[in-house]
This record gives C-alpha cells, structure tokens and sequence, in this order.
C-alpha cells in the first residue's frame, strides 16, 4: 500500500487566489513527521512546512498552512493569495518513528499551476 | 540556498561505466542522505549516514554505494550504470540522526545514462 497518496497530479488556480493540495498518509507509527516540498522546473528540492503528529496546532509557514486532520490521517497544504512562482511540484513526505534511520517516504507529487 | 551543495550538476556518460557524486551537508549538520528521482520510481531513498556511520539503507542497488568523510561530506559511487539509473540524485543533510529535524536538499545532480 502506498504511504503518501497525493490525488492530484495536476492543479491549475488563479493568481491570488487560495489553494489546497491533498496528502493523505498511512503509517501505524504514532511518532511521526509530515513534510511539504516544492519542487520548481530548475529541479532543486526547497522545504516549506513541517507537522509533527503530537503537534496540537496546524503549522503555518507564511503563505502555507498545513491542515493536519489526524484521524482521517491527512496532511493537505493551503497555499494563500497564490502567485505566479508558485508554479512547481508540490511533494508530501512523511518520516515514521524518531528512532534511528530518519528517511522521508515522498508522495508522487502534485503540479499545480498559476494563472496569471 | 539550502547550504547543501553538490557536485557535478550534471553528468553524462555511457552504460557500464562508474561515476562519483558528492555532496557537502550544511554547516554543523551531521547526518546525510540520498535520493534517487526517477520518472518511474519517483523519489527514493538511498540511504544514510550520521557522523561516518551508515544509519539507514533504502531501496539501494548493489552496484551502488556510499560513504561519509571524516569532514561529513559524502560520496555516492554508482558503478556499472544501466540506461535506468539515469536519474536526479539528491543528498540532503539535517543536525541529527532522527528526531524532528528538517532535511534540506541540495540541488542535485542529474545523471544520464547513454
């Protein structure tokens, strides 16, 4: 069974407007971390937020926000007033356990697209 | 700037032949990791280190191998080369083996294969 599942392979939105990608995860863990990267077509991999699962709050970053819904086990990101930049895969991941070996299991990402 | 840097950026070279990718972590970060971005399998862990040590091995090919220096930059030797490791390869370094700390990426080296 996959991990991270992101529903949407591609996204468009309107320049300013909000936008919500969907993650959903699966782990058995209760320890564990879920984290959003953008990934922009010069390929560099830039960390945007992060949720740990005894985090009591949503995460916000800015312009994300990570709406952390524990019992439906998912982790979407907002992203408010959008901008032409923002254009680029979107990627989930999630990291299971605090113990050793630390890895990220990343979804299969999310193109979104912003329409000027 | 993450403050990983990697290098070559880009790679080309032909199938059985080996090539070496290398990575610096951030400043005072002691653990490494690669990944491998590939338009089939997506994005894959490799494996890990922390302070010389491996950690963590992941869907990792024989052919292919890694090892962290005394001064915590690594390598990621990838020897007989198939037209199917032609790939982005990432490293990406956070302070410590485990825990909440975030994983930066570097900007990776893109391999082909031909």
């Amino acid at each position: 069974a996959q991990k991270i599942t992101q529903t949407q392979p591609g996204m468009f939105v309107q320049e300013k407007e909000a936008v919500t990608l969907d993650c959903t995860y699966d782990t058995s863990d209760q320890s564990y971390g879920l984290f959003w990267y953008k990934q922009p077509s010069s390929g560099e991999m830039i960390f945007l937020i992060y949720q740990g699962s005894y985090d009591e709050q949503n995460a916000t970053e800015g312009r994300y926000s990570l709406n952390f819904q524990k019992a439906r086990k998912s982790a979407n990101l907002v992203i408010s007033a959008s901008q032409l930049g923002d254009s680029a895969m979107y990627f989930c991941a999630m990291r299971e356990g605090f113990d050793a070996g630390n890895m990220l299991t990343f979804g299969g990402g999310t193109r979104l697209m912003v329409k000027p | 700037d993450s403050g990983v840097t990697q290098t070559p950026k880009h790679l080309i070279t032909a199938t059985g032949q080996r090539v070496t990718l290398r990575c610096s972590p951030r400043s005072g970060d002691l653990s490494v990791y690669w990944y491998q971005q590939s338009l089939d399998q997506g994005l894959q862990f490799l494996i890990q280190y922390y302070n010389g040590e491996e950690r963590a091995k992941g869907n990792i090919l024989e052919r292919f191998s890694a090892q962290q220096f005394p001064d915590l930059h690594s390598e990621l030797n990838l020897s007989s080369l198939e037209l199917g490791d032609s790939a982005l390869y990432f490293c990406a370094s956070s302070s410590s083996a485990g825990g909440k700390e975030t994983q930066y990426f570097g900007p990776g080296t893109r391999l082909l294969v031909l």
